[in-house]
């Protein structure tokens, strides 16, 4: 199967301070998500990441807070914006759909570990 | 709107020992489901996926799940646990066309030896 890598794979951050996470696939794929799983919780959906338009949010998360860019099939950035230490979690990317993928399969990332002091 | 509950948050079993793990859904429709495996410092690894058909499914490692759409369940089962099975387990649905996951909070499995 295709390989999906994050970067980075973890950070400590400054509260007040911005981060961008990279997603990268190394194949086509339709869709590109953003998934947030708090320390010891599960994982909550961020956004849809929409190739070449706006972001999908889910309720409780805003595009001032966690802007989110696609600009091809195969690449997605999500930053996260003016941290607070309540942002401290694992931000995973997922994809679906594809050549290599089949439909309604999501597949995750790695994962980036953000800890902000 | 879907929800996805996982009644046991740890569950410990002896190497060898048989495995079932619980998850039951709240969705309007037919469900997409799905069950994935965390292991530690790892992401997430899809085991098995339910969408239509034959309601019993198979998936890697062994594991295998079984719908039953009176009781809204689909648990997660594996008649001999080895050590490297020990994780997090997460039941999830999708919904939107399957795609948009719904995830319970995950039952973490110790293997004793």
């Amino acid at each position: 199967s295709a390989v999906i890598s994050q970067k980075p794979s973890r950070d400590i951050c400054q509260r007040g301070t911005s981060l961008t996470i990279q997603c990268q696939v190394d194949s086509q794929v339709t869709m590109m998500f953003w998934y947030r799983q708090q320390p010891g919780q599960s994982l909550t959906l961020i956004a849809t990441a929409n190739q070449g338009s706006e972001a999908t949010y889910e309720s409780g998360f805003v595009i001032d807070k966690f802007p989110i860019s696609r600009p091809n099939l195969t690449f997605s950035t999500l930053t996260v914006s003016n941290m607070s230490p309540e942002d401290s979690s694992i931000y995973l990317c997922s994809v679906e759909g594809g050549v290599q993928y089949i439909e309604n399969e999501q597949f995750f990332g790695p994962g980036t570990r953000l800890t902000v002091l | 709107a879907q929800s996805v509950t996982q009644p046991d948050i740890h569950i410990t079993v002896s190497e060898g020992a048989s495995l079932e793990l619980r998850c039951n859904y709240s969705y309007g429709a037919t469900p997409y489901l799905f069950w994935y495996v965390q292991s530690p410092g790892q992401g997430l690894q899809l085991l098995l996926k339910y969408f239509s058909g034959d309601t019993l499914v198979q998936g890697i490692k062994g594991f295998e799940a079984e719908f039953k759409r009176s009781q809204s369940s689909f648990n997660l089962r594996k008649p001999s646990v080895h050590w490297s099975d020990a994780a997090e387990y997460f039941c999830a649905v999708g919904t939107g066309g399957g795609n948009k996951l719904t995830f319970g909070t995950g039952t973490q499995l110790k293997v004793e030896l």
